[in-house]
């Protein structure tokens, strides 16, 4: 079955430095998004990418963060410089317009 | 903004037994609305949805009820697995199918008793 896939699983960083998390969503979806959970608290959304540009964000993606489609397969999402409160579990998940499918998550820890 | 909410955190229920999962929205934009169960460490899995214009959806053992002027939607799952427990997270959409933002609830931890 097919399935999101995400890369790294963990990624430990210092406070300013940039990280980039990689997802690779099922093949024939169209609609891709990044949500992430804080420890202790609800998944929220974070942005929805919709061909080849953003079609929705939160306020939580400010500046500092941004979405590409590099190629074919791969979605990532990007932040600049971390700040402490990014630590959280990062979910990228893909639609084929009606059920969004996560992945496993990348647990991001900024120190 | 709690716009969708799960006010039970946790539930125990007896293998065999029906578990019942509730969740309540205040956002009357929202039009459809799913089901997820997660495991520590994973990633959330779609479970079953319904759309606004249904009022019961039935997928094997599970089937979801949503009262829309209530703004009240219910898992159900029969007969309970120990397999099932897990967290289930409510998530809420505006648009006509799942392909916009989802809203979710703080999960409810269901335990299945052997």
């Amino acid at each position: 079955e097919p399935e999101v896939t995400q890369t790294p699983s963990h990624q430990v960083t210092q406070m300013g430095q940039e990280v980039i998390l990689r997802c690779v969503p099922i093949s024939n979806h169209l609609y891709f998004y990044w949500y992430r959970q804080i420890l202790g608290q609800k998944v929220e959304f974070l942005v929805s990418f919709y061909n080849n540009e953003i079609s929705e964000k939160s306020e939580i993606f400010d500046d500092q963060f941004s979405v590409e489609r590099p190629d074919g397969s791969n979605f990532t999402l990007k932040i600049r410089s971390t700040k402490l409160e990014d630590s959280a579990m990062y979910f990228c998940a893909s639609s084929d317009e009606a059920t969004q499918y996560f992945g496993p998550g990348t647990r991001l820890l900024v120190l | 903004d709690q716009q969708v909410k799960q006010n039970s955190p946790s539930l125990s229920v007896q293998e065999g037994r029906i578990s019942i999962l509730n969740c309540d929205y205040t956002n009357s934009m929202f039009d459809y609305f799913l089901w997820y169960k997660k495991y520590p460490a994973e990633g959330p899995t779609f479970l079953i949805s319904i759309s606004s214009i249904k009022d019961k959806n039935e997928d094997g053992r599970f089937t979801v009820f949503l009262n829309k002027s209530a703004k009240h939607l219910s898992l159900h799952i029969v007969p309970s697995q120990p397999g099932d427990s897990a967290v289930y997270f409510c998530a809420a959409s505006e648009g006509d199918f799942g392909n916009e933002k989802l809203t979710f609830g703080t999960g409810t931890r269901l335990t299945i008793i052997p």
